[in-house]
């Protein structure tokens, strides 16, 4: 298997809301990452998970919240998030820190209303 | 931190003809250079990628060249299809410290090949 996928494709929440984005790989790779992509716009790096622990957060709200629950899966909890948090959000994974080709997956197209 | 210049932000090529990408970097010691390609509503497709220590990498119709000392990369693609068509994203990557996971990326390129 040499895919990310992730859940749900599209998602819809109010901003009262709680609401969770799942990432697998199962790939054996052993970095995972988040990034938010607006329109017209590079990715942006949320979080990076190295070896399941948490190794980057690039002063993200607290209102996004990761998890890797184990080295195949990747969430991202959502709450109380704002119309701006509406964008795309990409998953992505990497062998290790030395083999870092990141390869993506489809995203969650996410608006909050 | 990194910085990374990509151009043109536009770039409109007739089919068959080549197409080239142009990015800088600022941070001497990023050693990592992928290049992205986005179709409208997909995931960044990783399309080819280089380390530092070579100065060029082809697979089939895309070539990336790098050079350290202008610290530039290129993306160069031949016999340009209209599937071609999408947003090409250049990034670079250090090595030092705990940016071994850190992408910084280009603005991204809109290539347009018409038939």
């Amino acid at each position: 298997d040499t895919e990310v996928t992730q859940t749900p494709k599209h998602l819809v929440m109010g901003m009262t809301n709680k609401k969770s984005l799942k990432c697998e790989q199962h790939m054996g790779h052993r970095a995972m990452y988040w990034y938010k992509q607006k329109a017209k716009k590079p990715p942006e790096l949320m979080f990076v998970y190295s070896y399941e622990k948490l190794s980057i957060n690039e002063s993200v709200p607290s209102r996004f919240s990761p998890e890797c629950p184990n080295s195949s899966l990747l969430n991202l909890h959502l709450h109380a998030l704002q119309p701006e948090d509406s964008a795309l959000y990409l998953c992505a994974s990497s062998q290790d820190r030395v083999r870092r080709s990141q390869y993506f997956g489809p995203g969650t197209r996410l608006t909050v209303t | 931190g990194e910085n990374v210049e990509q151009h043109p932000s536009t770039l409109s090529v007739q089919e068959g003809d080549s197409a080239v990408i142009k990015c800088t970097y600022s941070d001497s010691a990023s050693n990592y250079f992928p290049w992205y390609k986005q179709e409208l509503g997909k995931r960044p497709q990783l399309i080819i990628d280089i380390r530092s220590n070579v100065g060029e990498k082809k697979d089939q119709r895309i070539a990336v060249t790098l050079n350290k000392t202008a610290k530039h990369f290129s993306l160069h693609i031949t016999e340009t299809q209209p599937e071609d068509s999408a947003v090409y994203f250049c990034a670079a990557s250090s090595a030092s410290g705990g940016s071994n996971y850190k992408l910084t990326f280009g603005k991204g390129t809109l290539l347009t090949v018409n038939p």
